[in-house]
């Protein structure tokens, strides 16, 4: 089963508003990564938070971790059309090695 | 990502034939991924390595083999193509000299299986 899941699965807005993604995980992590992926491409790389902290920036990305809720939040602050995308995360398990466990993404589509 | 490649991008096969798909990086990284993406399911980990001589079974590893021919180079095999292997296929990397794991991805070969 997967370990992340994102909610909400698909989220419209306009150009200049925020965009927030949450991602729930069940166990106990070392931490928790988000990446981005145009259609049908490869992931990119975003941000990673790591267990110990709360809060992080980079950019217009805001990312959030509450380790006793087993919680992420990603906000895209100021939208833009080319923030369309489907975003994942993914949390780094304590399990000696590093593995990422993706969960099932968001579809942003941000219109003009 | 130009680092990490992946051959073919797209490919439609029949059902029982011997598919091979082609990963390979310049980034110089020691680890290694094969994950399958499918609609709904996110992406889920079919083989990785560590190294030449390491390697391991992901989630999802039934029907598929692997080869690392050598650091820069992972190949994943389909031994005998079935429909449900329909999917797009992503080859990642990642290094080992720091404690957390961003992976590297390649642009993903997408399989049909008629």
């Amino acid at each position: 089963s997967q370990q992340g899941e994102e909610d909400p699965q698909a989220l419209s807005i306009q150009e200049g508003e925020n965009a927030t993604m949450n991602c729930s995980y069940k166990t106990s992590i070392n931490n928790l990564q988000w990446y981005r992926q145009n259609s049908g491409r490869g992931l990119v790389h975003l941000i990673l938070i790591r267990s110990n902290e709360r809060e992080k920036h980079s950019g217009r990305l805001r990312v959030t971790l509450d380790t006793s809720k087993k919680s992420s939040s990603l906000l895209i602050t100021a939208s833009r059309a080319a923030d369309t995308a489907s975003y994942f995360c993914a949390t780094g398990l304590n399990t000696g090695f590093q593995k990422l466990v993706f969960g099932t993404g968001t579809r942003l589509l941000v219109s003009p | 990502d130009a680092d990490v490649t992946q051959t073919p991008r797209n490919r439609i096969t029949k059902t029982g034939k011997r598919i091979m798909l082609e990963c390979s990086q310049t980034k110089g990284h020691d680890r290694m991924y094969w994950y399958r993406q499918d609609p709904g399911l996110g992406l889920r980990l079919i083989y990785y390595s560590f190294d030449v001589k390491d390697i391991n079974k992901g989630e999802i590893s039934d029907g598929y083999s692997v080869s690392r021919q050598a650091q820069a180079k992972f190949s994943l095999s389909l031994e005998s193509a079935i429909p449900n292997q329909t999917a797009l296929y992503f080859c990642a990397t990642s290094d080992t000299s720091g404690s957390y794991n961003e992976q590297f991805f390649g642009p993903g070969t997408r399989l049909t299986v008629l």
